[in-house]
């Protein structure tokens, strides 16, 4: 089993459906738990962080950890054909000297 | 793009042959990390550095070797090259926040063919 477990989709929605990215992991020393947005052949970049359990709203997008499921989500509202992109969870055990983790990302499109 | 470049953006070569990627960073941070991301597998760490002459191995580290002799550049060599390292490859940095929380911003990436 991988450490962290991330359907690779690819996800298709219509423009202003609510979008769930989800992830589950085994290993429960990970304490940082992040969301990265990757444009085609662009490099990641950090959408929001959340520090063990809990919620964290930015916008239109909610992060959830549920440490004692090791389960992680990614709620986008009123999605946007400019979050087109590929969404990936990683994960580490510090505040990100350590080695992150990662998901293979799930493949999102918005169709206007 | 947190001051990261990556040279060359493209490159086709031969199996067997040396290639050597190059990251810099303009803002003197610590920590360098060398990954690679293929279809199927994701993201994956190569080699990592966490000061000048001070790298270790990540999980995916056969077949590359690493340099960082400045703060400002971290090297990946392929000593001989296979196809089965033809992938893209993304150096990031390690930025401290606010909090505890340490941030890895992302370069451009390498698209690097091998045949």
């Amino acid at each position: 089993q991988k450490e962290v477990e991330q359907d690779p989709g690819p996800l298709s929605v219509p423009e202003g459906a609510i979008v769930s990215l989800n992830c589950t992991y085994s290993n429960s020393a990970f304490q940082y738990f992040m969301w990265y947005r990757q444009y085609s052949r662009k490099g990641p970049e950090l959408l929001m962080y959340t520090y063990s359990s809990g919620n964290k709203e930015d916008g239109r997008f909610t992060a959830q950890v549920d440490k004692s499921s090791k389960y992680i989500s990614l709620f986008i509202r009123d999605s946007q054909p400019s979050d087109s992109a590929t969404y990936l969870c990683a994960m580490s055990g510090r505040g990100g000297s350590e080695k992150l983790v990662f998901g293979k990302g799930t493949k999102l499109t918005v169709n206007p | 793009d947190a001051g990261i470049t990556q040279s060359p953006r493209h490159k086709v070569t031969e199996t067997g042959t040396p290639v050597t990627l190059r990251c810099h960073q303009t803002e003197n941070h610590r920590y360098m990390y060398w990954y690679r991301q293929d279809p199927g597998h994701g993201l994956r760490l190569i080699h990592y550095s966490y000061g000048v002459k001070d790298t270790d191995k990540g999980e995916v580290s056969d077949g590359y070797s690493v340099s960082r002799s400045k703060t400002e550049d971290f090297l990946l060599t392929l000593e001989s090259a296979t196809s089965s390292q033809t992938s893209v490859y993304f150096c990031a940095i390690s930025v401290k926040g606010l909090s505890s929380y340490n941030e890895q911003f992302f370069g451009p990436g390498t698209r690097l063919t091998v045949l």
